[in-house]
């Protein structure tokens, strides 16, 4: 089954502490992407990368890091995280013509 | 700028009524379009997509769109909702590498 896991589902933390929010997907995709979603403005890009060890920024990249060192995973890292970071993250796998959504981690940062 | 504006924060039908829910986007090139379903408490479903073609795009679900290029919009409908599509719809533009969302409008159905 093709399927976009994320890890953990929830997470509440406090501000400073480092935190990896783990993405994989099993579809040989290429390209890979993190969202981070919030009321009232839906869904925005963070992060995006075309393969392995090449990644951009995408609308909202500041306070994230991301890596992608093997080609189906594609960890999101807060190494400072701060409450402006609480928000509901997702991981997409992008196929030729459409985009695979992972479940969501829900993050809390106190 | 790419953009989507879904200019409904909220829209409340009865249930068996048709639904129409409104997208309006802007972008640079022919535009990749798509509608996205949240239920509550879950990820993201995909309902239809256009890329070319018949302008009209069935989905699943009883959805459907239309695409119209002079009016920038690409607005969902279904004839008869059901309860269960009580949920949070998401307009999206873009390519392979991104896409750019509405802010969503959510979907009450009454009984």
């Amino acid at each position: 089954e093709a399927q976009v896991t994320q890890n953990p589902r929830y997470l509440i933390t406090v501000t400073g502490k480092k935190l990896t929010v783990t993405c994989s997907q099993n579809m040989n995709h290429e390209y890979m992407s993190w969202y981070r979603q919030d009321p009232g403005l839906g869904l925005r890009q963070i992060y995006y990368s075309m393969n392995v060890e090449v990644t951009d920024k995408g609308d909202v990249p500041e306070g994230y890091k991301v890596s992608r060192k093997e080609k189906r995973n594609f960890p999101l890292i807060l190494e400072s995280p701060s409450p402006n970071q609480t928000s509901l993250y997702f991981c997409a796998s992008n196929g030729r013509d459409e985009q695979f959504f992972g479940p969501g981690t829900r993050l809390t940062v106190l | 700028a790419q953009s989507v504006t879904q200019p409904d924060i909220h829209i409340t039908v009865s249930e068996g009524a048709s639904l129409e829910l409104r997208c309006n986007y802007s972008y640079g090139a022919t535009p990749y379009l798509f509608w996205y379903v949240q239920s509550p408490g879950q990820g993201l479903q995909l309902l239809l997509k256009y890329f070319s073609g018949d302008t009209l795009v069935q989905g699943i679900k009883g959805f459907e769109a239309e695409f119209k290029r002079s009016q920038s919009s690409f607005n969902l409908r279904k004839p008869s909702v059901h309860w269960s599509d009580a949920a949070e719809y998401f307009c999206a533009v873009g390519g392979i590498n991104k896409l750019v969302f509405g802010a969503g409008t959510i979907l009450r159905v009454k009984s």
